[in-house]
């Protein structure tokens, strides 16, 4: 059974950076087949794609967070992490991650998911 | 930003059916295959629907999906208490080179 979870500070300071982990366990994260997903919640709304990596480490973003984005993976750990730079308030949210599939998109299993809060 | 339309709310009764739409454009949902995601109460979301109209193992058959053009549905049979939850689709928008979320749609069995 795949399991994804997310680790990180739960608080980040303006203007820093949100750097968060997320560990893969139950399958290779160097699979053919998969990216690895970011996707974000900010409180009481929708969802929002940050970007995916594949195991090469080809990288997919957002365009809207693409200037302030880095999404890297360390397939030794069997796990991929997450930099925002530049942080603000409109950062905070439930950051998940997820494992994607590279023709179909569908985002399964998700990790639970992890609270960043952006505040002085 | 939500580029796919979903209608904020939909309610029915126990044992009834629900429909719930997912309108896009030929840059998302009318070229590209469509997922459909539950999310309970303070859960992570999960996979219901995949390429469209396939569940996952697991998933009843109580919820079936389906594409037409350039919009998608997600229909939910014999209605369960258990069935309360905010539903997103879910798909790649080959003009935005962004995967893109629905707006939401929250069910509510009366």
């Amino acid at each position: 059974q795949v399991q994804l979870q997310e680790s990180g500070p739960g608080l980040v300071k303006p203007s820093q950076t949100l750097s968060l982990t997320c560990t893969v366990s139950g399958d290779s994260i160097s699979s053919s087949g998969y990216y690895w997903s970011w996707i974000r919640q900010h409180p009481g709304k929708g969802l929002e794609w940050i970007g995916y990596i594949y195991y090469n480490g080809r990288t997919y973003y957002n365009p809207s967070l693409k200037s302030r984005l880095t999404i890297l993976v360390d397939t030794s750990n069997n796990r991929f992490s997450l930099k925002l730079t530049s942080v603000t308030a409109a950062d905070t949210a439930v950051y998940h991650c997820a494992r994607a599939g590279t023709v179909t998109r569908r985002f399964d299993p998700w990790g639970q998911g992890t609270l960043v809060t952006v505040s002085s | 930003q939500s580029v796919l339309t979903q209608p904020p709310s939909v309610s029915a009764a126990p044992g009834q059916k629900v429909t719930i739409s997912c309108s896009g454009t030929s840059s998302n949902i009318g070229n590209n295959y469509i997922s459909w995601y539950q999310q309970l109460p303070e859960t992570a979301p999960k996979l219901l629907i995949y390429e469209n109209d396939k569940r996952p193992s697991g998933i009843p058959d109580r919820f079936s999906g389906s594409k037409s053009g350039t919009s998608a549905t997600l229909g939910i049979t014999g209605l369960q208490t258990g069935d309360e939850a905010d539903y997103y689709c879910g798909t790649w928008d080959s003009g935005l080179s962004a995967v893109v979320f629905g707006t939401g749609t929250k069910v509510t069995v009366l």
